[in-house]
């Protein structure tokens, strides 16, 4: 069965650093792109960027470029979406999900992160 | 970047009823637009793909169509765990942008 079993909620204060987390299994974990999306409260949702964790090729959307590092630990299959400094704005629910082969869609999804940045 | 726009923001509806969502492309797709469903507190889930194929394990008594720029979801007799927002997204082009959603409640 495939799973992708996101970290605990968090709360920080603006200015800080973060680093959330994505695990896959039940699959071949590094022949899939995995993707972050966000969503922030009461709104629609927003691909941040993909990355393919065989080799850790990685792509941003425009909007986010610059503003969130992704990355990936292939030797233990997981994914990651970090911020060197949160702004409130960064306030969301964030997911990961894994591609499919062949398009830019997504076929499972994490359970989702809350990032809360509040002083 | 490509705008996905969405109508209606809400749809009220009664349950055995027929829904229809749509999904608007500000350029073509061609067909390649993806459904998701998203429950309160949960993940999306992938509905339909290629505009008209379902997933696995969708009901039948969901339907996709539409190429280009123009796309309907219906759900053709609403059950109650129908109730939820639905999202569109286009995968032709990068970034694969969604959009706002249509929100479908009990009426």
């Amino acid at each position: 069965e495939v799973q992708l079993v996101q970290s605990g909620a968090e709360v920080k204060k603006p200015g800080e650093s973060l680093k959330i987390s994505c695990k896959g299994s039940g699959y071949r974990f590094t022949n899939y792109w995995i993707g972050w999306v966000r969503q922030m409260p009461g709104r629609g949702l927003e691909l941040l960027g993909i990355i393919y964790p065989g080799d850790s090729d990685t792509r941003y959307s425009p909007s986010f470029q610059g503003q969130v590092t992704i990355s990936a630990d292939k030797s233990i299959s997981a994914a990651y979406l970090q911020w060197s400094s949160l702004k409130a704005s960064d306030t969301a629910m964030y997911y990961c999900a894994k591609k499919v082969d062949t398009d830019l869609r997504f076929d499972y999804w994490g359970q989702g992160t809350l990032v809360t940045v509040s002083s | 970047e490509i705008v996905m726009t969405q109508s209606p923001a809400t749809l009220s509806v009664s349950p055995g009823e027929r829904a229809t969502l749509s999904c608007r492309a500000s350029q073509s797709v061609s067909s390649k637009l993806a459904w998701y469903q998203q429950k309160p507190g949960q993940a999306p889930r992938l509905l339909i793909y290629g505009a008209s194929t379902r997933a696995t394990g969708i009901p039948a008594r969901f339907s996709g169509a539409g190429s280009g720029t123009d796309f309907t979801l219906t759900i053709s007799s609403l059950q109650s765990e129908d109730f939820a927002v639905y999202y569109c997204q286009q995968y032709n082009n990068w970034p694969p942008d969604f959009g706002g959603g249509t929100k479908v409640e009990i009426k």
